[in-house]
């Protein structure tokens, strides 16, 4: 079975851009997550979704939105990207009803903005 | 706010050998879960080991066992027979029982020395 896949690896981006950062979580997977890793720091949470609905938000400004689509994958969005936005962003799933095994992580997306 | 802590940047190990990381963490919840997560440069995120509150026994995988003292709020990872694929950033996680919104220390980056 496939992993947790996110697209792209790696993007460059200029100040005030718009980004979408892409997720597929593993099949039957129904949660999806967002964090944002900055350089030197533990992995911050964003979102989470489940059944398209946000359930959810860390301390994140507006300019980060998400959603999660029938099949369960899910899109992050950033507007107006700041050079702290910089960071890596991982995606994680697990199913919604389980004993805790904790998340399934992606190898996540890097994002310079420059 | 829950918070979790982690002290040691940078840890080193001989390898088949011992080492300890430290996680100390801050919270009124009674009912919560608590994790290590192993990122190596592949920068996918890997459940090490998890620890529910409720339980007294400290978990072991294999090799890791982590020391969960309640009362002072600490959860150290041991792992033993270290091997060269044992270095990575290993991060310690909290989550309460309830919500899907996971908590991150700052990471210690373990070195094995061959």
């Amino acid at each position: 079975d496939a992993g947790v896949t996110q697209s792209p690896t790696h993007l460059i981006k200029t100040r005030g851009q718009h980004v979408t950062l892409r997720c597929s979580p593993i099949s039957g997977h129904k949660s999806v997550s967002w964090y944002q890793q900055v350089l030197g720091q533990g992995p911050q949470f964003i979102f989470q979704y489940y059944e398209k609905e946000e359930r959810g938000r860390g301390n994140f400004p507006d300019r980060f939105s998400a959603r999660q689509f029938p099949n369960y994958s899910s899109e992050l969005n950033v507007n107006a990207l700041l050079l702290g936005d910089s960071a890596l962003y991982l995606c994680a799933s697990r199913p919604y009803f389980s004993v805790d095994g904790g998340y399934t992580f992606g190898s996540g997306t890097r994002l310079t903005v420059v | 706010a829950q918070t979790v802590t982690q002290s040691q940047p940078e840890m080193s190990v001989q390898e088949a050998e011992t080492v300890t990381l430290s996680c100390t963490y801050d919270t009124s919840e009674s009912d919560y879960y608590l994790f290590w997560y192993k990122q190596p440069p592949s920068r996918q995120m890997i459940l090490v080991i998890r620890q529910e509150a409720y339980k007294q026994q400290n978990a072991t995988e294999n090799r890791f066992s982590v020391n969960f003292q309640k009362a002072a709020k600490s959860f150290s990872l041991k792992i033993s027979d270290s091997q060269l694929g044992d270095a990575a950033m290993y991060f310690c996680a909290y989550r309460t029982s309830g919500t899907y919104k996971y908590i991150f220390g700052t990471g210690t980056r373990l070195k094995v020395l061959a």
